[in-house]
Parts: structure tokens; C-alpha cells; sequence
């Protein structure tokens, strides 16, 4: 079973600001990456996948980048609705597929 | 539009059974395959299993073999998560969640049920 990790647990950002947050698989999962945002009392939603493509109607302030073992998630500049917490998941080697723990991105 | 919709919040008993409902619509239900994802309390997202609604031919991950069951009813686009012989631990949100058609990642999921809370209390 691959493992995924995400650093940091808590990123602390004020509006406006840039946002960078980190995944890393515990062996190679290519470019089969996908990130997911969640706010409270709501479903995750797909934000990126294939490491660095932004599903249908996502903003272009939300950017993927990596490949192989270590990927990042940028939101170029936080607005409002941004707060939440962010998922990885591999789906290059399944089953099982595996999410990373979280990172949430809290006010400053 | 695709839409998942997912039945009612359920309180049960530790040894009762639950059986979560999970319709759909605005796609071809047997294009697609569906998977399970769980949620603990304050916790994160893990990945339960999938079903390949063309074939019914279901898959679980090793947590999740023995008293989880997948099923479908595509006469109404509707796919199911049974769970017996319920414990305290089970207590959680189980989402349903789209995954991809023929050829692509069944477990990448772009569209999501709003969730069901099952909760496990005597």
C-alpha cells in the first residue's frame, strides 16, 4: 500500500497571500495524483488530477505541480472561500487508492 | 447535471445493520464506476472500495472485506453500501463518489453524494 503524507498539517495564511502545500508518496505514483478540497459539513471536491490539471470550473488560481514522489499544491492568492482542507490521493497503484492525512489552511 | 444523492442520517445499534443509498442521475450509471469513501469524526478521507457498475463486480480495501457490501440496482441508477454486525468504530460519514469510465482511473472520483452519517451508539 503506497502512503501518502502532506505537510504541513496546519498552514496559517492571510487573505491575499500565496499558499503552497506539499504531498509526498511513499514510492512513485507518476503523474496519477489528484487533489481535493473540503470545507466543513460538505463532500470533497476534485480540484486537480493527473498532477497538475484543474477539473472543469475550477479557478486558475489553483495550480499542481510534481511527479513521481513529491507534488505541490498552489493557490496563487487566497480568497475568502478558499479556507479548507485539502486532500492528495495516488490512484496509480490500486487498491487500495490512498489519501494523504490533510493539510488545512486556516486564517492568519 | 450529475447528481448524487444519498439517503438520511441513520442511528443504529452496535449489531444492527445499515444499508446506505446512494441515486443518481444526469449520467449513464453504468459508464462510470462508483466508489465508497469513508470518514471518521474529525478525521480524514479513506478510501473504501469501488464497484464496477457495468459488471456489479465490487473491490474493497482490506479494512473494509468481510461485513461491507457494495450493490446496485441500475434499473434506478442507484448504488448501495450494506454495512452488518455494526461497531461503535463505524460511527462515520460514508460518501459515494463517482469514478471514471472504461480505460480511466475507476477510483478518481469527480462527483460526490453529500454524505450519510451513520452513527453506532447503544
Amino acid at each position: 500500500e503506497i502512503m501518502m503524507t502532506q505537510s504541513p498539517a496546519t498552514l496559517s495564511v492571510s487573505p491575499g497571500e500565496r499558499a503552497t502545500l506539499s504531498c509526498r508518496a511513499s514510492q512513485s505514483v507518476s503523474s496519477n495524483l489528484a487533489w481535493y478540497q473540503q470545507k466543513p459539513g460538505q463532500p470533497p471536491r476534485l480540484l486537480i488530477y493527473g498532477a497538475s490539471t484543474r477539473d472543469t470550473g475550477i479557478p486558475a488560481r489553483f495550480s499542481g505541480s510534481g511527479s513521481g514522489t513529491e507534488f505541490t499544491l498552489t493557490i496563487s492568492s487566497l480568497q475568502s472561500e478558499d479556507f479548507a482542507v485539502y486532500y492528495c490521493q495516488q490512484y496509480n497503484y490500486w487498491p487500495p487508492s490512498t489519501f494523504g492525512p490533510g493539510t488545512k489552511v486556516d486564517v492568519k | 447535471q450529475v447528481q448524487l444523492v444519498q439517503s438520511g442520517s441513520e442511528l443504529k445499534k452496535p449489531g444492527a445493520s445499515v444499508k446506505v443509498s446512494c441515486k443518481t442521475s444526469g449520467y449513464t450509471f453504468s459508464n462510470y464506476a462508483m466508489n465508497w469513501v469513508r470518514q471518521a469524526p474529525g478525521q480524514g478521507l479513506e478510501w473504501m472500495g469501488w464497484i464496477n457498475t457495468y459488471t456489479g463486480n465490487p473491490t474493497y480495501a482490506l479494512d473494509f472485506t468481510g461485513r461491507f457490501v457494495f450493490s446496485l440496482d441500475t434499473s434506478v441508477s442507484t448504488a448501495y453500501l450494506q454495512i452488518s454486525s455494526l461497531k461503535d468504530e463505524d460511527t462515520a460519514v460514508y460518501y459515494c463518489a463517482r469514478g471514471q469510465g472504461p480505460g480511466l482511473p475507476a477510483v478518481l472520483n469527480d462527483y460526490w453524494g453529500q454524505g450519510t452519517l451513520v452513527t453506532v451508539s447503544s
